[in-house]
């Protein structure tokens, strides 16, 4: 079955230190990958996703996530962390049949 | 683009209550998602329709809860009667016709807490 396994429940970073949200996937077919943030009281936004153009995909505000198959990971990365990406971040895999599945989610803590 | 949008925002009711969540989903997005958010499951599918037709309720957890979209521009989330576990945020996501590639737009959702 398609899933997604983010490790690390809450990541902490300084201030312009690099950040590193990890995903990992599990599918049978090629999958499409995605990257949502979420800010408290609001709802997901899209960051970046992967759907086989190439393997380095960038997203908004600085974030990139670089596909992997022979790791079937998907893992976020910022090179330098700002107070304002402060958030959760949810990876998810959508596939075929129109279903998207969510990883249970990485809370990001930036320290000034 | 005035994106997804649910109603009401927050909705307090007492257990035993009918509870209606509404959405409007993105002008020509021809599928439409309906998530809720708990601290202690995250993010789960509860039901989804392609074309106002639903694909996939398995992971409605009762029969107190239940889903329509009499047409392309709006959907709601009932739940009869309502229980204090039902309490969590309610999320309302919509998508384009290109598939499995295209990404969810999701409104700001609802918070549902019942006593």
């Amino acid at each position: 079955a398609q899933s997604v396994t983010q490790l690390g429940s809450h990541v902490s970073v300084s201030e312009g230190a690099l950040v590193l949200l990890r995903c990992n996937y599990s599918s049978s077919v090629p999958p499409y990958l995605f990257w949502y943030v979420q800010y408290p009281n609001q709802g997901l936004q899209l960051l970046l996703k992967y759907t086989s153009a190439a393997t380095l995909v960038k997203g908004i505000n600085g974030f990139e996530a670089e596909f992997k198959k022979s790791e079937t990971s998907f893992h976020l990365t910022k090179p330098s962390a700002h107070m304002s990406d402060a958030a959760e971040y949810f990876c998810a895999v959508s596939f075929g049949n129109n279903d998207m599945r969510f990883g249970a989610g990485t809370r990001l803590t930036v320290k000034p | 683009d005035a994106g997804v949008i649910q109603s009401p925002r927050h909705e307090v009711t007492e257990m035993g209550q009918e509870v209606t969540l509404r959405c409007k989903p993105i002008s020509g997005h021809n599928s439409l998602f309906w998530y809720r958010q708990t601290m202690m499951r995250g993010l789960e599918l509860l039901i989804y329709f392609n074309n106002n037709v639903p694909i996939d309720d398995s992971g409605m957890p009762e029969d107190r809860f239940s889903a329509k979209m009499p047409n392309a521009s709006f959907s709601t989330l009932k739940i009869q009667p309502s229980e204090p576990r039902d309490s969590a945020v309610y999320f309302c996501a919509s998508r384009d016709g290109q598939g499995a590639s295209s990404p969810l737009h999701f409104g700001n959702g609802t918070r549902l807490t019942v006593t």
